[in-house]
């Protein structure tokens, strides 16, 4: 079956310093790929998507490479915010099967930024 | 454009009792999806409706069951609540299923405690 595995948190890091959250995963055929946040006591926003092999998903500063050589869709941002702060998601999305068309998530990151 | 709505925002409930909780979806949405985001569990997937129709649930027991109704929008119903069915639950729509690259774009949870 499809699975995501991603760092577990809590990471902790000081206003403009560079994030990085690792995230492989395990899929049959090409799944889609998703980045999720979620914000103290609200529901998950979509971040970012890539969709085939090569994409690039970026939005607000932060980007992540879908990477099929290595399973791979790590986050990055180059200089994160006190307001990044939050819990973010790795999750695919499969292309086949009955089982496919819900999102499998990752255990989640808890990001801390501080000032 | 109106996003996931959830209702009721808070649902407090004893053992024993069942809790209903809805779900609107962004217009012209027809997939709806549930998820239950328990502490220390992460987020699992429960039930996925299309055309008013279940296409795939979790590894939930029965006692977990919903339903789409004409308009789309959806409820969840749990029966003989326990204990650990203390959780935020999650509810996501996305445009037709067979598009996979489609997002899911979620509600902002009923958070459901069980006393």
């Amino acid at each position: 079956g499809n699975s995501v595995t991603q760092m577990e948190g809590p990471v902790t890091l000081s206003e403009e310093a560079f994030l990085t959250i690792n995230c492989t995963y395990t899929a049959t055929g090409y799944p889609s790929l998703f980045w999720y946040v979620q914000y103290p006591g609200e529901g998950l926003q979509l971040l970012l998507k890539a969709t085939k092999a090569d994409d690039k998903g970026s939005n607000k500063g932060f980007e992540a490479t879908y990477r099929k050589e290595t399973t791979s869709f790590h986050l990055e941002k180059g200089s994160v915010q006190v307001s990044d702060s939050a819990v973010y998601f790795c999750a695919l999305r499969g292309h086949s099967g009955a089982g496919s068309y819900q999102l499998t998530f990752g255990k989640g990151t808890k990001l801390s930024v501080i000032p | 454009e109106a996003g996931v709505t959830q209702s009721p925002t808070h649902l407090i409930k004893t053992r024993g009792q069942q809790a209903t909780l809805r779900c609107s979806p962004i217009s012209g949405h027809t997939s709806v999806y549930w998820y239950q985001q328990a502490l220390g569990l992460g987020l699992q997937f429960l039930l996925w409706y299309d055309e008013g129709e279940e296409r795939n649930r979790g590894n939930f027991p029965p006692r977990f069951s919903g339903r789409q109704f004409p308009n789309y929008s959806s409820e969840l119903n749990v029966n003989a609540l326990e204990l650990e069915d203390s959780a935020l639950y999650l509810c996501a729509s996305s445009l037709e299923a067979g598009e996979v690259a489609q997002p899911q774009h979620f509600g902002d949870g009923t958070r459901l405690s069980i006393l």
